[in-house]
């Protein structure tokens, strides 16, 4: 089962500029996370943010979590090429011991 | 850190055959473990949870006499492919919960995935 919506499904950009990218859940979270996926290898933690916290840094990320509409967003500030990578919104619920549930991911492109 | 590691990295097997994926936890130990599979371009489906000691629990519409989990020890899941199909090849990632924040972590800990590829 997938828990989350991306948007946008695919972005490009070109380096130095800041790329956005959304996810929407469908029930209660203890927690959402952000990963990030180059082709074909496995996945990378970016940031952890909690159903209690609004938003979050993490050098150039900055994550933002609105319970109320269920909704998070991840800004990548001064892109680079190498952050050329799909990324991907996980959820835990509110109940420890139970999976992540992944989104359907957003694939960056970042053109130099 | 938290190390899982997934044995073999990638592997092809012919039509018919069975494929056994190991998922290790290196510097903990691991009650749960979870196997996802990913497909080209899509995202990662949660196929089942394993847990040590006691049967799997597989998500709706994944044959549980297709992929056999066995997770017999506190560091090692094994996710076998029974009777492998060309539409199974996809991507498998395992990922485990450490013992030692049972019941108060909700962080996983992902394997590097293993590409299987049947002909």
């Amino acid at each position: 089962s997938q828990q989350g919506e991306e948007d946008p499904q695919a972005l490009s950009i070109q380096e130095g500029e800041n790329a956005t990218m959304n996810c929407s859940y469908k029930t209660s979270i203890n927690n959402l996370q952000w990963y990030r996926q180059n082709s074909g290898r496995g996945l990378v933690h970016l940031i952890l943010i909690r159903s209690n916290e609004r938003e979050k840094h993490s050098g150039r990320l900055r994550v933002t979590l609105d319970t109320s509409k269920k909704s998070s967003s991840l800004l990548i500030t001064a892109s680079r090429a190498a952050d050329t990578a799909s990324y991907f919104c996980a959820t835990a619920l509110n109940q420890a011991g139970t999976a992540l549930i992944f989104g359907k991911g957003t694939t960056l492109s970042v053109s130099s | 850190g938290a190390v899982v590691s997934q044995h073999p990295s990638w592997v092809i097997c012919k039509s018919g055959t069975s494929v056994k994926i190991e998922c290790r936890s290196l510097d903990f130990q691991a009650t749960t473990m979870f196997w996802y599979r990913q497909f080209p371009k899509q995202s990662l489906m949660l196929m089942a949870t394993s847990n040590e000691g006691s049967k799997a629990t597989y998500e709706q519409g994944v044959e549980k006499d297709k992929f056999l989990i066995n997770h017999a020890s506190l560091t090692l899941s094994t996710l076998t492919v029974t009777s492998a199909h060309p539409e199974d090849s996809s991507f498998y990632i395992c990922s485990a919960r450490d013992n030692r924040a049972a019941g108060i972590s909700y962080e996983q800990y992902f394997g590097p995935g293993t590409r299987l590829t049947v002909t």
